[in-house]
């Protein structure tokens, strides 16, 4: 079975401040995905990244950066100077493409909070 | 391509109620799927079609919720008959090939009074 762990349910900072999402995840499976996804108070899931297991090079796109451990099993996400409206849940989420194939096993989220 | 359209995007029904959500993939993916939203359980899978196909429901909670994907540009979620523990946001999404990003609607909020 896989699953996501988010431990960080809520995480609150001041504007500028850098934060770090934390997701740990679990599988049998050899080849697989990662994903974090953003849903703002709209409501709507937003795409960010995604990342195969056989690709542990991190990522940058503007603030955003991703460290991806296979070692450890975590996929962290950072935002460098945050903005209030980064103020989101975030979903760290898994999938596999083994036999069976499944959808996306979500964490259950950390809700960041951007003070101005 | 607009997009994933759910609709509706709110619904309010009495229990006992049946209620059909709606969702149109985006042209040309293979994969479509239904999650639920709660605050208790978080994002959950619900059951997943490939070329229309059902592959796997074991997310479906219980057998007053079917889902059916007549062609390849239309879904539905049913549920019948309705409970309040049902309320939730559901999400439809798809995804051209599995492990490939998947494209989220705007989802439907449902209240079972």
């Amino acid at each position: 079975a896989q699953k996501v762990t988010q431990a960080q349910t809520e995480i609150s900072v001041v504007e500028k401040e850098d934060v770090t999402l934390d997701c740990v995840y679990e599988t049998r499976d050899t080849t697989y995905y990662l994903f974090w996804y953003k849903q703002p108070p709209s409501g709507e899931l937003v795409f960010l990244i995604r990342r195969n297991s056989f690709d542990e090079q991190n990522e940058i796109s503007g603030r955003y950066s991703w460290n991806f451990q296979k070692s450890t099993s975590s996929f962290n996400f950072t935002i460098t100077a945050s903005q209030v409206v980064d103020s989101a849940v975030y979903f760290c989420a898994l999938s596999s493409s083994g036999g069976g194939a499944d959808g996306l096993t979500f964490g259950k989220g950390t809700h960041l909070i951007i003070q101005p | 391509d607009a997009g994933v359209i759910q609709s509706p995007r709110h619904e309010v029904t009495e229990m006992g109620q049946e209620v059909t959500l709606r969702c149109k993939p985006i042209s040309g993916h293979d994969y479509l799927f239904w999650y639920r939203q709660t605050m208790m359980r978080g994002l959950e899978l619900l059951i997943y079609f490939n070329n229309n196909v059902p592959i796997d429901d074991s997310g479906m909670p219980e057998d007053r919720f079917s889902a059916k994907m007549p062609n390849a540009s239309f879904s539905t979620l049913k549920i019948q008959p309705s409970e309040p523990r049902d309320s939730a946001v559901y999400f439809c999404a798809s995804s051209f090939l599995i492990g490939r990003q998947a494209f989220f609607g705007q989802g439907t909020r449902l209240t079972v009074v």
